[in-house]
């Protein structure tokens, strides 16, 4: 139990265009979910915090108009990438909190965005 | 404010060696205290987890970790290593007193198995 997937794995994109990243509980109801974002070889910086039916609430230094969150249900959270840059290139993780333990995130596998 | 110190940032370990990987924390109440595994391009796995009670917590694949308060130390440990061992182990610590509650991660500690 308490899985979380991600789609796409990886994804290649221009420069300019737009990226959106799904995340979804797939055996239970994730209350909150996590964006995190890890460059190579460092730590899991936390972006974001989204509650199914409210705004995301962003850390600071994050830019919420380029990085769109939507919780629209207990399942499945998006991350949408606007106007993607190389300097977006990263790899983006998700986590789920929910289910039976309620104080325990559940990672998904992580997308590897690579912008040209 | 929360934060969480990985001294060793790369360690090697002989195959059958015990290992230990340091963490200690800062929190100014009792923390909720996490060891997660990451293989490479993959995401994240949780280990263990301290939240209350004995301060020895066992964890998946035979890994285990103490809970010393007077130390702020949570520190991972493993008998035996096997050469599946060998991925980035990341601590972290997190609050659960709201809804703004998240976990901060320590650097994390590369572990390298020799054969």
């Amino acid at each position: 139990g308490a899985v979380v997937s991600q789609h796409p794995s990886w994804v290649i994109c221009k420069s300019g265009t737009s990226v959106k990243i799904e995340c979804r509980s797939l055996d239970f109801q994730a209350t909150t979910m996590f964006w995190y974002r890890q460059f190579p070889k460092q730590s899991l910086m936390l972006m974001a915090t989204s509650n199914e039916g409210s705004k995301a609430t962003y850390e600071q230094g994050v830019e919420k108009d380029k990085f769109l969150i939507n919780h629209a249900s207990l399942t499945l959270s998006t991350l949408t990438v606007t106007s993607a840059h190389p300097e977006d290139s990263s790899f983006y993780i998700c986590s789920a909190k929910g289910g039976l333990s309620t104080d325990t995130q559940y990672f998904g596998p992580g997308t590897r965005l690579t912008v040209l | 404010a929360q934060s969480v110190t990985q001294p060793d940032i790369h360690i090697t370990v002989s195959e059958g060696a015990s290992l230990e990987l340091r963490c200690n924390y800062s929190y100014g109440a009792t923390p909720y205290l996490f060891w997660y595994v990451q293989s490479p391009g993959q995401g994240l796995q949780l280990l263990l987890k301290y939240f209350s009670g004995d301060t020895l917590v066992q964890g998946i694949k035979g890994f285990e970790a103490e809970f010393k308060r007077s130390q702020s130390s949570f520190n991972l440990r493993k008998p035996s290593v096997h050469w599946s061992d060998a991925a980035e182990y990341f601590c972290a610590v997190g609050a659960w007193a709201s809804s703004a509650s998240k976990i901060i991660f320590g650097s994390g500690t590369r572990l390298s198995i020799r054969p």
